[in-house]
């Protein structure tokens, strides 16, 4: 079973922050938490993983909480093409490397103008 | 550039035929990959984890003579899906993790069963 919980659907206006929440309670010390986001009929793209400590890429900002008990996916400017389903998954199996990806049902993200 | 590479990307099939489903790793050498599933309006399900050299594990029900996986090379790895049948119908994706931190997904076959 999946250990993360996400809202059903979110949505955002153009040009504004979006922050997508997720709760993994249950996580391991050593378990890593990931964000991936699905567009319709595609394969899911990688966005950004961290431990504990925030991470930040060229696509999105990680925020955990000191007890990585939940984290907040941030896309800064919203655009249209950030619409897609959001995914927060932990890495089970521990580490950084293999182990098995659980998918939730995801955060369905709709940007509008 | 994509680090792997699905093939097809859609198959259209007739019910009691077999189809064979293609993951390349294209910059390096997977170990391991894995299978996952999608149905309309759903999340992906984990099928299996496809080892080279070895037979893959399913998880639990998870027909493996029905979903032959062969990972006989470091960069590829088949899932065949025998005997088709209408509820196989769906969204199949692989999976590949590359040495740091990074797991990249395949672009995905929509297969349809008539």
């Amino acid at each position: 079973d999946a250990k993360t919980t996400q809202p059903p659907s979110m949505d955002c206006a153009e040009g504004r922050a979006a922050n997508l929440p997720c709760n993994h309670s249950t996580i391991s010390g050593n378990e890593y938490v990931y964000w991936y986001r699905q567009i319709h009929s595609q394969g899911p793209q990688y966005i950004i993983h961290g431990l504990k400590n925030n991470e930040t890429n060229e696509m999105a900002s990680l925020i955990i909480t000191e007890d990585r008990k939940s984290s907040t996916l941030i896309l800064p400017h919203a655009t249209l093409r950030d619409t897609a389903v959001y995914y927060c998954i932990v890495r089970v199996g521990g580490g950084n490397q293999g182990g098995k990806l659980i998918f939730g049902q995801g955060t369905e993200l709709s940007v509008k103008p | 550039g994509a680090v792997v590479s699905q093939h097809p990307s859609r198959v259209i099939c007739k019910s009691g035929t077999s189809v064979k489903i293609e993951c390349r790793s294209l910059d390096f050498q997977a170990t391991t990959m894995f299978w996952y599933r999608q149905f309309p309006k759903q999340s992906l399900m984990l099928m299996a984890t496809s080892n080279e050299g070895s037979k893959a594990t399913y998880e639990q029900g998870v027909e493996k003579d029905k979903f032959l996986i062969n990972h006989a090379s470091l960069t590829l790895s088949t899932l065949t899906v025998t005997s088709a049948h209408p509820e196989d119908s769906s969204f199949y994706i692989c999976r590949i993790d590359t040495m740091n931190t990074e797991a990249f997904f395949g672009q995905g076959t929509r297969l349809t069963v008539v």
